[in-house]
Order: structure tokens, then C-alpha cells, then sequence
């Protein structure tokens, strides 16, 4: 798949955890874009990685935190969980610094008993 | 305060009606805007962006700045554009908010036959 992807697709774990979720962009793109989806707050963006550094920061918790790694893949890592925290998390790409093109991987959700 | 509204969370229409999904946005400039689409089963993704004027599966959407609005067109709607719609926007490509896309709530179209 030369898309964007996202592992695992799924995930279920109790309040207090911590959890790492990962993406992969499409070939070529340097920047990954963080997205968390809930039904109370929507679609809304969480953090930006250009070429291995933090571009952008959105509305992301302080107990979220991600990283984007030298083969460019970035992963998401979130602590403490709260049950508020289930929600689908969106990861894009793009080849730009904007995302005025990016491209959407499946989401991973995240269910928080 | 940057804010994206859709007020319609539904909208139904006739195969062969015309189709309009209404957006509003607030903002403090010139923002970018967009409309994101996600078919059922399928990944989110772009539709179109304002600045590129171009009509995508017979869509269309006009930047009105005095009404701040940015609806989303198309004179006779087909089946295939079942979908849930984005109406999207974020900084001009210079600005420290060029990667802080604002989604909005979203409008689920459903086209009858």
C-alpha cells in the first residue's frame, strides 16, 4: 500500500494506560499530521511533523505526545488515559509543509474502558 | 474566534436535484479553505480547494468574503455523492496557522433515487 497507514487499526485498554499508535506516510511526504475525531468535539487537529521536527501544534493534551522518526514514520503516544480519550485518531501526510494536500490514512480507534 | 460551521447535519436530496452544503467560517484574514469528503468504507479525503477554482465530480464552491461563506455546489446530484462532507480551513500558506486546519461538524448528504 503506497498510501498512508496506520497501525493498529484497533485498540482497547483501560483508563490509566498508556498507548502508542503509529503512521506511516506515503512515500515522499515529509509531513504527518495528528488528528483526534470524537463525537463531542468533532474532527479536530492535534500536532504537525515536517522532516523529523515539530511544525505545528493544535489542540493536543499535555499527557499526548508524538514523535516523527528518521525514516519519517511518526508515532503518537498517549498517557494517563482517560475515557474521554476514546475517539478515532486521523494521521495524514503530506509533501509540503501545509496541508493544503494532504492525504488521510484509515484512523486507528481507540476505546478507552 | 476561528470557527468553521455547518449548520445542516443532514441533508437529503432527489437523484437529479441540485445539491447545496452550507458553510460558514470566521476568521481574522484571508484563510484557505476547503471541503473534505468521506465516502462510506473509504478514507477522508480532498475535494476541492478554494483557491483552485476547479469544478471536482461536478462540485463546485464559491468564496463569498462579505458572507464569509464557502458553500459547497452541484446542479444534479447522483448517487455516488452519499457521503459526509468537510468544510475545512486554516492559515494563509505564511502564517504560523497554515497547518491548523479547522474542520467543521460535518454534513451527511444522502442522494435518493
Amino acid at each position: 500500500d503506497s498510501g498512508v497507514t496506520q497501525t493498529p487499526k484497533h485498540l482497547i485498554t483501560a483508563t490509566g494506560q498508556r498507548v502508542t499508535l503509529r503512521c506511516s506516510p506515503r512515500s515522499g511526504d515529509l509531513s504527518v499530521y495528528w488528528y483526534q475525531q470524537s463525537l463531542d468535539q468533532g474532527l479536530q487537529f492535534l500536532i504537525q511533523y515536517y522532516n523529523g521536527e515539530e511544525r505545528a501544534k493544535g489542540n493536543i493534551l499535555e499527557r499526548f505526545s508524538a514523535q516523527q522518526f528518521p525514516d519519517l514514520h511518526s508515532e503518537l503516544n498517549l498517557s494517563s488515559l482517560e475515557l474521554g480519550d476514546s475517539a478515532l485518531y486521523f494521521c495524514a501526510s503530506s509533501v509540503a509543509a501545509t496541508p493544503y494536500e494532504q492525504y488521510f490514512g484509515p484512523g486507528t480507534r481507540l476505546t478507552v474502558t | 474566534a476561528q470557527r468553521v460551521t455547518q449548520p445542516e447535519k443532514l441533508l437529503s436530496v432527489f437523484k437529479g436535484a441540485p445539491v447545496e452544503l452550507k458553510c460558514n467560517y470566521s476568521y481574522s484574514g484571508s484563510p484557505e479553505l476547503f471541503w473534505y469528503v468521506q465516502y462510506s468504507r473509504q478514507r477522508l479525503q480532498l475535494l476541492l480547494r478554494h483557491i483552485s477554482r476547479e469544478s471536482i465530480k461536478g462540485f463546485t464552491a464559491d468564496l463569498n468574503k462579505g458572507e464569509t461563506s464557502f458553500h459547497l455546489k452541484k446542479p444534479f446530484a447522483q448517487e455516488e455523492d452519499s457521503a459526509m462532507y468537510y468544510c475545512a480551513l486554516s492559515g494563509p500558506p505564511t502564517s504560523e496557522s497554515a497547518s491548523k486546519i479547522i474542520f467543521g461538524s460535518g454534513t451527511r448528504l444522502s442522494i435518493r433515487p
